[in-house]
Formats: structure tokens, C-alpha cells, sequence
């Protein structure tokens, strides 16, 4: 079985400073995929960032990056100069793949969420 | 290239009532999946369609089904409507079936609430 944790219900960031959003998972499949999602209060989920497990190099999108420690089985997203813009719920998911009967099939499982406010 | 749409955007039921909800993938994308969100649970799965097939299906009730046709589009049927059926549906699509790395677009969501 997969999890995430996400042990941060709500974190708060002065704008132009960064921010790490905690993410931590469980699972024992050898291959997955971390994403990470943003979810403005409109309820769209905005995809951000991506990580293979097999990946050697830490993700980076911009003005997100992904702090990935395999070993310990974490995978923190980090905000460089936040924004008012980036206040919003924000979703680690995992996804590992099932082979069955000749097919394969996947779905994201996420965390609880962290709510990030951006104060000016 | 339109994103994932839904339909409709928000709608209100009465308990022991069914509930329909459509959704668009983007275009040429043929896996189309369904998701839950509730302030308790979170985000759960429902389903995945690929192909006009279920491949996948979450832990939920018989009450909970779905389909999809032949242009990709999907829909979620919820029959007898109970109180904590009342949530944000999403509904994301891709362009393959669901590897490890397949990124998924997720469309504005259907707020269900049930009286």
C-alpha cells in the first residue's frame, strides 16, 4: 500500500522568502513517481513538479524545486521567492504502477494537503 | 488546446436522489480518471477509464460507477445519494495510461452538495 504524509497543516511565508513544504511517503515498490500539485481556492489542481524514483537529480521547475531524499523516503517541495499569488492548498502524490492481467494501471495517492499563505 | 472541462461546475441533490457528472479530457488524451476531495478524507481515487475501459477502481461503493465513450469524454453516476457524498469531484485526463510518470491535468471539479 502507498502513503503520504504531510505533517504541516498550515505554514505561513513572508513574500520574497522561501518556503520547504514537508512530504513524506511509504511504499514498496521500487518504481514510483512524486508529484507535487497546488490547488487554489477555485479547486483546480495545478500539476508542479515532478520526480522519478530512479531520477539521480533533484527536480526543478522554475521557482520550484524538489528536495528528494530517497533513503529517507522524503520529498520536500521547495518555493524560492514566494509570491502573494502562491497562497493555496498544496498536494504531494505518489504513484506507483500495477501490472496485472496483462495490463498495467496507476493512480495518485495524496497527502492531506498544506495550506501556504503568503503574507506581503 | 482547452484544458480538462466538467460539467456542471455545482449542483445541489437531495439524499436518495443520483447525480450525473460529465467530464472532457483534453484532446487526443484517452485516460480519464475521477477523484473525491472531502475536508475529512482528502483526496481519494474513484476510477480510471483508458479506452472506454475501467482499469482501475478506488475503494468506494457500488453506488459510485462510471464510463467513458468513445470520444474520450467520461462520466460519474452516483446513485441514492447519501450526506457525505457531498464533495468536490475532479476529473483528470492524460494523454497514455497511467505510468509511473504520467503527468495528469485535472479539470475545475463538480461541487456536489447533498441536502
Amino acid at each position: 500500500a502507498q502513503k503520504i504524509t504531510q505533517t504541516q497543516p498550515g505554514m505561513f511565508v513572508q513574500e520574497k522568502e522561501a518556503v520547504t513544504l514537508d512530504c513524506t511517503y511509504d511504499t514498496s515498490d521500487p518504481s514510483y513517481g512524486l508529484f507535487w500539485y497546488k490547488q487554489p481556492s477555485s479547486g483546480e489542481m495545478i500539476f508542479l513538479i515532478y520526480q522519478g524514483s530512479y531520477d539521480q537529480q533533484n527536480a526543478t521547475e522554475g521557482r520550484y524545486s524538489l528536495n528528494f531524499q530517497k533513503a529517507r523516503k522524503s520529498a520536500n517541495l521547495v518555493i524560492s521567492a514566494s509570491q502573494l499569488g502562491d497562497s493555496a492548498m498544496y498536494f504531494c502524490a505518489m504513484r506507483a504502477v500495477v501490472h496485472a492481467g496483462g495490463t498495467s494501471y496507476g493512480k495518485l495517492t495524496f497527502g492531506q494537503g498544506t495550506i501556504l499563505t503568503v503574507h506581503p | 488546446k482547452a484544458g480538462v472541462t466538467q460539467t456542471p461546475r455545482y449542483l445541489i441533490k437531495t439524499r436518495g436522489q443520483q447525480v450525473t457528472l460529465s467530464c472532457s479530457p483534453i484532446s487526443g488524451h484517452r485516460s480519464v480518471s475521477w477523484y473525491q476531495q472531502t475536508p475529512g478524507q482528502g483526496l481519494q481515487f474513484l476510477f480510471e477509464y483508458f479506452s472506454e475501459t475501467q482499469r482501475n477502481k478506488g475503494n468506494f461503493p457500488g453506488r459510485f460507477s462510471g464510463r467513458q465513450f468513445s470520444n474520450s469524454r467520461s462520466e460519474m453516476n452516483v446513485s441514492t445519494l447519501e450526506l457525505g457524498d457531498s464533495a468536490l469531484y475532479l476529473c483528470a485526463s492524460s494523454l497514455r495510461g497511467l505510468e509511473v510518470s504520467t503527468e495528469q491535468y485535472f479539470g475545475p471539479g463538480t461541487r456536489l452538495t447533498v441536502t
